[in-house]
């Protein structure tokens, strides 16, 4: 199927490291994202990988790649209650380029 | 700020009315995006324009209409609105590579 999966509710103490966890459908999709949601706002881009890559880091954000599995995550260090959100992965494939595919979110909650 | 902009934030319309969402974006991207939010559902695309003079149906196209004005400017339309279509409404455009999206705000819909 074309569903781009995650899990919904992630919570985490302040300082610790959180990860978000996405499994996607297309092992050729070239880009795969993370997109921040807060709070009555539009997604937000955080980071993205190109399919090339293991890993990307990004300050305190550090994204895995398996393509094997097809499995994506989100590492955040040092998690602040700022990043409490509904995290969103996506992939571009390459069967309709135009048609990105979006997880359904996960939301992180960070206890102080 | 460059971006992109949604007008308007909040609407409630009685089933049957119409009203146009609008959209703008700044940043001089080719491709723009309409997609609706639902609860549990993540993104659905509704539409969205590849380059301007160009629109596509995306996955939930029933029940509205676009335009793209120009290249900056991206319109929805619900013509007869139904209580199904309460949703947040998001637009984006899209960058060359790394292809990313850039989302509005959002706008809040209730049909009631």
């Amino acid at each position: 199927g074309e569903d781009v999966e995650q899990s919904l509710f992630l919570s985490v103490r302040e300082g610790d490291s959180s990860v978000i966890n996405c499994t996607y459908t297309d092992s050729s999709s070239t880009y795969l994202y993370w997109y921040k949601q807060e709070p009555g706002a539009g997604l937000q881009l955080l980071t993205y990988i190109f399919s090339n890559m293991d890993m990307k880091q990004d300050q305190r954000l550090t994204v895995l790649l398996n393509k094997k599995d097809k499995h994506l995550s989100l590492r955040i260090a040092d998690t602040q209650t700022g990043d409490s959100a509904i995290y969103f992965c996506a992939e571009r494939p390459t069967s309709g380029t135009y048609k990105y595919i979006f997880g359904t979110g996960t939301r992180l909650k960070v206890l102080a | 700020n460059a971006g992109v902009t949604q007008t308007p934030k909040f609407q409630v319309l009685k089933t049957g009315q119409s009203m146009t969402l609008q959209c703008a974006q700044d940043m001089n991207h080719n491709s723009m995006y309409w997609y609706r939010q639902d609860p549990g559902m993540g993104l659905r695309l509704i539409y969205y324009s590849a380059s301007e003079g160009t629109t596509d149906k995306g996955e939930v196209p029933n029940g509205y209409n676009v335009s793209r004005l120009n290249k900056r400017e991206f319109s929805l339309r619900l013509e007869s609105a139904a209580p199904s279509q309460t949703s947040v409404y998001f637009c984006a455009s899209r960058a060359d590579r790394p292809y990313g999206y850039t989302f509005g705000s959002g706008t809040r819909l209730t049909v009631v």
